[in-house]
């Protein structure tokens, strides 16, 4: 049974505060790993997809590493604005099988 | 990319009904993917929707329970039936962009709560 663990569960922080949440993934049969942000009554929305150990991918305040010789994946918000305040998911998937497989999230809420 | 649409957006339900999801892209799609999120669990998959075949289940989703419809390459319907409180849940539907590891694109979900 492939488990993705997230932490931490939730997270408030104050706008202009730096934060990072933590994504582990089994590591082995490594294929990608995707992170998402999820605002609510919006739909999912992509914000990275990572494939190679050490990759590291920014957009804009955002960026995500990965290591996948140990299992893990970090999303890092600089300077955290009220409209980053969602749930951010991370799904991974294996060279095995197609389905991707999803962590429980971590919901930022960022106050002003 | 794609653009997918739900409705209902929210529902409440009496227990013991049921109700059907619809899911709209806005382009032709091979596979499209359904869904669940229990409160304070992960997104997780209910099932997987080809056109012009059985959808194909994961375990410990069956049939009679979520029955889904896939008429078309851009339209189908997930039915919750015979609802009990513990379907309280959000329901996407989702296509995956193969040219991108995966990548997938949801709705924006259909949040139901059975009482």
């Amino acid at each position: 049974i492939l488990n993705v663990e997230q932490s931490p569960q939730s997270l408030h922080v104050q706008e202009g505060d730096s934060t990072n949440f933590t994504c582990s993934f089994p590591s082995s049969n490594f294929y990608a790993l995707h992170w998402y942000r999820w605002e609510t009554a919006k739909s999912p929305e992509a914000l990275f997809v990572m494939t190679l150990n050490g990759d590291e991918k920014k957009k804009g305040r955002i960026s995500a590493t990965l290591n996948t010789k140990e299992g893990y994946s970090y999303l890092y918000i600089k300077g955290s604005q009220p409209e980053d305040s969602a749930t951010y998911l991370c799904a991974f998937i294996t060279g095995l099988r197609v389905k991707l497989v999803f962590g429980a999230g971590t919901i930022l809420r960022v106050k002003s | 990319s794609a653009v997918i649409s739900q409705k209902p957006s929210r529902d409440i339900c009496q227990r013991g009904t049921s109700l059907t999801i619809q899911c709209q892209v806005d382009s032709q799609v091979t596979m499209m993917f359904w869904y669940r999120q229990q409160p304070g669990q992960s997104l997780t998959l209910i099932a997987t929707a080809n056109q012009g075949s059985e959808a194909t289940y994961e375990s410990g989703f069956v049939i009679d329970k979520f029955p889904i419809s896939r008429p078309n390459l851009t339209f189908s319907t997930l039915t919750v039936s015979n609802m009990s409180p513990e379907d309280s849940s959000i329901y996407l539907c989702s296509v995956r962009d193969r040219g991108s590891y995966n990548e997938q694109f949801f709705g924006p979900g259909t949040r139901l709560t059975v009482l």
